[in-house]
């Protein structure tokens, strides 16, 4: 365990389906991240949140909302998802500072099938 | 842009041997770190090392980085089984953009 956790870790929705995947991390991070993973595809960073603000948006189609309530919650609000969507949606939390700068920890991550 | 890549894509060895992975980069970096990822699991991070340092050990991990050549390489020593997953270098060049590369996967057999 990691100390952050996604719920569900499975999803199957259709094209028309509004749904929202769910991080929490136990570590007191202030940073958390969301990251695509295809198949035979590099890890691709949607968003990050640092503070609850959000300081980086990776040119992320409108179709993900991303939403941070707080420094351990952060959620990814899907609507009108492609088939391309499909792939593993990771979650991970990072305490900036000192020798752990910028060392991420990672949820087992939500399998989404779009169909 | 930037991005770690890495070398070889894929690997194939016998318990008790070495796995050495390769990984470069293009632009300028703060530090170079190393993940490890059971298949359609979360990432674990394996090491850090900076750019000022050369060389960084982790018990059975020896990670080296060359910055003039703008590549790392991952030396997993006396291979077990439970080291097959797939390896990942992320680089941080500033603020809280880590950009992964597309990984070495590495199957040890018993």
């Amino acid at each position: 365990e990691t100390g952050v956790t996604q719920t569900p870790r499975h999803l199957v929705m259709g094209m028309t389906n509004k749904k929202s995947l769910k991080c929490e991390q136990h570590l007191g991070h202030n940073a958390m991240y969301w990251y695509k993973q295809s198949a035979k595809k590099p890890l691709e960073l949607m968003f990050v949140y640092n503070f609850k603000e959000q300081t980086e948006n990776n040119s992320v189609p409108s179709r993900f909302s991303p939403e941070c309530p707080n420094s351990s919650h952060l959620f990814l609000h899907l609507h009108t998802l492609q088939p391309e969507d499909s792939a593993l949606y990771l979650c991970a939390s990072s305490q900036p500072g000192g020798t752990a700068l910028y060392e991420q920890y990672f949820g087992p991550g939500t399998r989404l099938t779009v169909t | 842009s930037q991005q770690g890549e890495e070398d070889p894509q894929a690997l194939s060895i016998q318990e008790g041997e070495n796995a050495t992975m390769n990984c470069s980069y293009k632009t300028s970096i703060n530090n170079l770190q190393w993940y490890r990822q059971n298949s359609g699991r979360g990432l674990v991070h394996l090491i850090l090392i900076r750019s000022n340092e050369r060389e960084k050990h982790s018990g059975r991990l020896r990670v080296t980085l060359d910055t003039s050549k703008k590549s790392s390489s991952l030396l997993i020593t006396a291979s077990r089984a439970a080291d097959t997953a797939s390896y990942f270098c992320a680089t941080e060049a500033g603020g809280f953009k880590t950009i992964f590369g597309a990984g070495t996967r590495l199957f040890v057999k018993a």
